[in-house]
């Protein structure tokens, strides 16, 4: 089945790690996209992707790092600058952009304990 | 930032019952989308309306669209208990590649 994995499900970070959370679709979009989301509230886009090997800033980019080598991937990196980084962290894809309706995987669980 | 904005903020009925969430934005938009998201999980799509569409629909769900007011609505008709999640609208602005979430409707459907 096509589908879109983030893994792990639950993360622990210390404080000044820097941590990879994974995103990995098998429905050859194009697409690919970071969200946060903090308690009872909305997604915000930490950075995107239309095609391999070039990606885009979201609205909260700052402490966050990505890449993107394969269609398939889309790795986040949560580095040491970003100083709140407990949150639920969402990827998503999509064929070609939000012109049509995003795939998201089932989220990865950031605590900084 | 955040575009849309919806409103209840949460939304409390009885099964059976008819439930409407509605949906504000602030800038034009090329097209907009509804989600649904239990509890911990990802979201899962459920309706896309482009801007130039004033109604969709999909099995018990209806979605409107008033560009001129800039504004939503998604109706989940004879609700069940499983309909209990949070729904969140996300507004694709022209000219523009991303997409912005609301804060979401939280729905209880109480059986």
């Amino acid at each position: 089945d096509g589908g879109i994995t983030q893994s792990p499900k639950y993360l622990f970070r210390k404080e000044g790690q820097n941590v990879t959370l994974s995103c990995e679709q098998n429905l050859n979009h194009d697409a690919m996209y970071w969200y946060r989301q903090d308690p009872g509230q909305g997604l915000r886009l930490i950075y995107y992707s239309q095609i391999v090997n070039d990606f885009q800033k979201g609205d909260i980019a700052e402490g966050y790092s990505v890449s993107r080598e394969k269609k398939e991937s889309f790795p986040l990196t949560v580095t040491s600058a970003q100083k709140n980084p407990t949150a639920f962290y969402l990827c998503a894809s999509s064929l070609a952009g939000p012109y049509y309706g995003y795939t998201f995987g089932s989220g990865t669980r950031l605590t900084v304990v | 930032s955040q575009q849309g904005e919806e409103d209840p903020q949460a939304l409390s009925i009885q099964e059976g019952e008819n439930a409407t969430m509605n949906c504000s934005y602030k800038t034009s938009i090329n097209n907009l989308q509804w989600y649904r998201q239990n509890s911990g999980r990802g979201l899962v799509h459920l309706i896309l309306i482009r801007s130039n569409e004033r109604e969709k629909h999909s099995g018990r769900l209806r979605v409107t669209l008033d560009t001129s007011k800039k504004s939503s609505s998604l109706l989940i008709t004879a609700s069940r208990a499983a309909d209990t999640a949070s729904y969140f609208c996300a507004t694709v602005p022209y000219n523009n590649n991303d997409m912005r979430f609301g804060a979401g409707t939280r729905l209880t459907v109480k059986p």
